[in-house]
């Protein structure tokens, strides 16, 4: 069975620029969160959707937002990039959500903004 | 690759040791725990899971262990091998809600 594939890989942005992150979860997982990692911060909750849903937010400026498809395929878009939106954004999935299955993640997509 | 953070406590064993990582949580109401592995430009890779009815829960060369009196969880990794070498997340999450909190990490090197 195939992984969560995320991509691009990498991406280099400006600021003030925005950007969009893709994300397809594992067959059959109907459940997709998002993390944002930093050397600093660690990883930090975004947000999770399910059935195309909004289900729970982190502590993120409204800058930041997601929306998922009806095949439980998500992507992320961050507006008017910062500097402190360098990091690595990690997407996980799930079978469900609300339950007790361990979320599985992604590679990542390393964005740098200059 | 990338670095996956710095200024992580580091623990260095020689191969074939065991290796005890520890993890302090800090929601008492948690009642479910996960480990995760990440190396180098990947993503958290799920190791082993265990819930607050359970004190130990063992895997294939892993054993976690949960006191839920002091809030400390930690992964023991038997015989361990130059591929162990990663950072080490524990993370938490309190049942009927998918958002997990992780812990800042223990970078494990295995020497050969």
């Amino acid at each position: 069975k195939a992984g969560v594939t995320q991509t691009p890989r990498y991406l280099i942005k400006t600021r003030g620029q925005q950007v969009t992150l893709s994300c397809s979860p594992i067959s059959g997982h109907r459940s997709v969160s998002w993390y944002q990692q930093t050397p600093g911060q660690g990883l930090q909750f975004l947000f999770e959707y399910f059935s195309e849903t909004q289900r729970n937010k982190g502590n993120f400026p409204g800058r930041f937002s997601g929306r998922q498809f009806s095949n439980s395929r998500s992507e992320m878009n961050v507006s008017t990039l910062e500097l402190g939106d360098s990091a690595l954004y990690l997407c996980a999935s799930s079978l469900d959500t609300g339950s007790d299955s361990p979320l599985h993640f992604g590679n990542g997509t390393r964005l740098t903004v200059t | 690759g990338e670095s996956v953070g710095l200024h992580l406590p580091t623990l260095s064993v020689q191969e074939g040791d065991n290796s005890i990582i520890n993890c302090a949580y800090s929601n008492s109401a948690s009642d479910y725990f996960i480990w995760y592995k990440q190396e180098s430009g990947k993503g958290p890779q799920f190791i082993i899971d265990i819930r607050s009815n359970m004190d130990k829960r063992q895997g294939q060369r892993v054993t976690v262990l949960l006191n839920k009196t002091v809030k400390h969880l930690s992964l023991q990794i038997a015989a361990t091998q130059p591929g162990d070498s990663a950072v080490y997340f524990c993370a938490e999450n309190i049942s009927g809600y998918s958002t997990l909190t992780f812990g800042k990490g223990t970078m494990l090197l295995v020497s050969p």
